[in-house]
């Protein structure tokens, strides 16, 4: 069936280093996927996202990569910031107005 | 704008009693969701609607229960509240489609219920 799975559960790193966080998918005809960030007491915020049709997206401070040969998505976040300490969604559309969620990874920057 | 607001944020429930989560917007957003998730996992979903007067079911829409009378409010009804029901409860809203550009979902801070 249809899931989003993360390879790592969490990610430790060093302030000012740039992050990347995985993210497996096994649905090949999903068109659209979307990174969210979780912090303790709040619900999911929007980071980026990116269709089926391009490999790279930009935004400020991430990039979100996707590999279609593999099925594989990551997010990358340069120079590391404590605010960036939170959990990371990717998400993936499942079918008509339905995205499905994967587990998350904790991301912990370390002074 | 508030955005999505969500109430109460905690709960906590007996076995068997019944409860509505609360969830309006205020974006004109014309959908909306409810997702539960449960410690350490990603999101689940369990009912949605496209517009008032539209509703449909998620991935786990079993003993949960929604009506969208207005644009603004999607509540969530738990008729015979159960342990597995204990989770955190998300509502979000989103201008058009899922697999549209620049609509993204917007989430409430969510609804912390216990049965117990």
């Amino acid at each position: 069936g249809e899931s989003v799975g993360l390879h790592l559960p969490t990610l430790s790193v060093q302030e000012g280093d740039n992050s990347i966080i995985n993210c497996a998918y096994s649905n090949s005809a999903s068109d659209y996927f979307i990174w969210y960030k979780q912090e303790s007491g709040k619900g999911p915020q929007f980071i980026i996202d990116i269709r089926s049709n391009m490999d790279k997206r930009q935004g400020q401070r991430v990039t979100v990569l996707l590999n279609k040969t593999v099925k594989h998505l990551s997010l990358q976040i340069a120079a590391t910031q404590p605010g960036d300490s939170a959990v990371y969604f990717c998400a993936e559309t499942g079918g008509y107005n339905k995205l499905i969620f994967g587990a998350g990874t904790r991301l912990a920057v370390h002074p | 704008n508030a955005g999505v607001t969500q109430t109460p944020k905690f709960r906590i429930l007996k076995i068997g009693q019944s409860m509505t989560l609360q969830c309006t917007q205020d974006m004109n957003h014309n959908y909306m969701y409810w997702y539960r998730q449960d410690p350490g996992m990603g999101l689940k979903l369990i009912y949605y609607s496209v517009g008032a007067g539209i509703t449909d079911k998620g991935e786990v829409p079993n003993g949960y229960n929604v009506s969208r009378s207005t644009t603004e409010d999607f509540p969530l009804r738990l008729e015979l509240a159960a342990p597995s029901q204990t989770s955190v409860y998300f509502c979000a809203s989103q201008p058009g489609r899922a697999s549209s550009y620049n609509s993204p979902l917007h989430f409430g801070n969510g609804t912390r219920l216990t049965v117990t």
